[in-house]
């Protein structure tokens, strides 16, 4: 299947800093893509869904000021936790696709550890 | 926006029997349904999905049913193994596009959306 890659795999950062996740589909073009927070043992949060060169759509309760997102093409797109606190350490995991109906491919998620 | 329900949230089989874990989703426009298997640790991995132009799909040991009427999806694992432990997710995608019979994704598709439910751990005892 498709490759999406997702780096940094793991980040700890001080509280009050910025952190910027990104993720990239490496052998197709990401119209659209999804980024999620994964509590343990627990489902996957959608945050918001981004489409290529269009501002990205949140869902009720995240905050866009504090979780950036930007997909600038249709290979990249990015997360910037803003001013990160402690109870923002998660499982950050995005997931691209290729069509509106068609089989989204997930990056390997980032465990953001903030301090 | 959609909203889908995933029952159980955990179940347990003896290796050889069959696994069923149901899903309804809110947004009669939902027009893709895909299951993941998330092994500890790892990313999410599609294992089949279904349009909703079709009622059934099957691939090998796997199956998923689709009622629109009723909208609820339904995963059946038949003759589990312990290899099959993981928690599986079910999702629902609603697109712009107005047809689910695309043979192929379309590039520009416009906005579409995919949420998935709480997820149900499957562990399968030998």
């Amino acid at each position: 299947g498709a490759v999406v890659s997702q780096h940094p795999s793991r980040v700890i950062c001080k509280s009050g800093t910025s952190v910027k996740i990104e993720c990239r589909s490496l052998d197709f073009q990401a119209t659209t893509m999804f980024w999620y927070r994964q509590f343990p043992k627990q489902s996957l949060m959608l945050m918001a869904t981004s489409n290529e060169g269009s501002k990205a759509t949140y869902e009720q309760g995240v905050e866009k000021d504090k979780f950036l997102i930007n997909h600038a093409s249709l290979t990249l797109s990015t997360l910037t936790v803003t001013s990160a606190h402690p109870e923002d350490s998660s499982f950050y995991i995005c997931s691209a696709r290729e069509g509106a109906i068609s089989e989204a491919f997930f990056g390997q998620g980032t465990r953001l550890t903030v301090v | 926006g959609e909203n889908v329900e995933q029952h159980p949230s955990t179940l347990s089989v003896q290796e050889g029997d069959s696994a069923v874990i149901k899903c309804t989703y809110s947004d009669s426009a939902s027009n893709y349904f895909p299951w993941y298997k998330q092994e500890l640790g790892k990313r999410p991995q599609l294992i089949i999905d279904i349009r909703s132009n079709v009622g059934e799909k099957k691939d090998q040991r796997i199956a998923v049913t689709l009622n629109k009427t009723a909208k609820h999806f339904s995963l059946h694992i038949t003759e589990t193994q312990p290899e099959d432990s993981a928690v599986y997710f079910c999702a629902a995608s609603l697109a712009t596009t107005s047809s689910a019979l695309e043979p192929a994704p379309s590039m520009n598709s416009g906005y579409s959306t995919l949420t998935f439910g709480k997820g149900t751990m499957l562990l399968v005892s030998p």
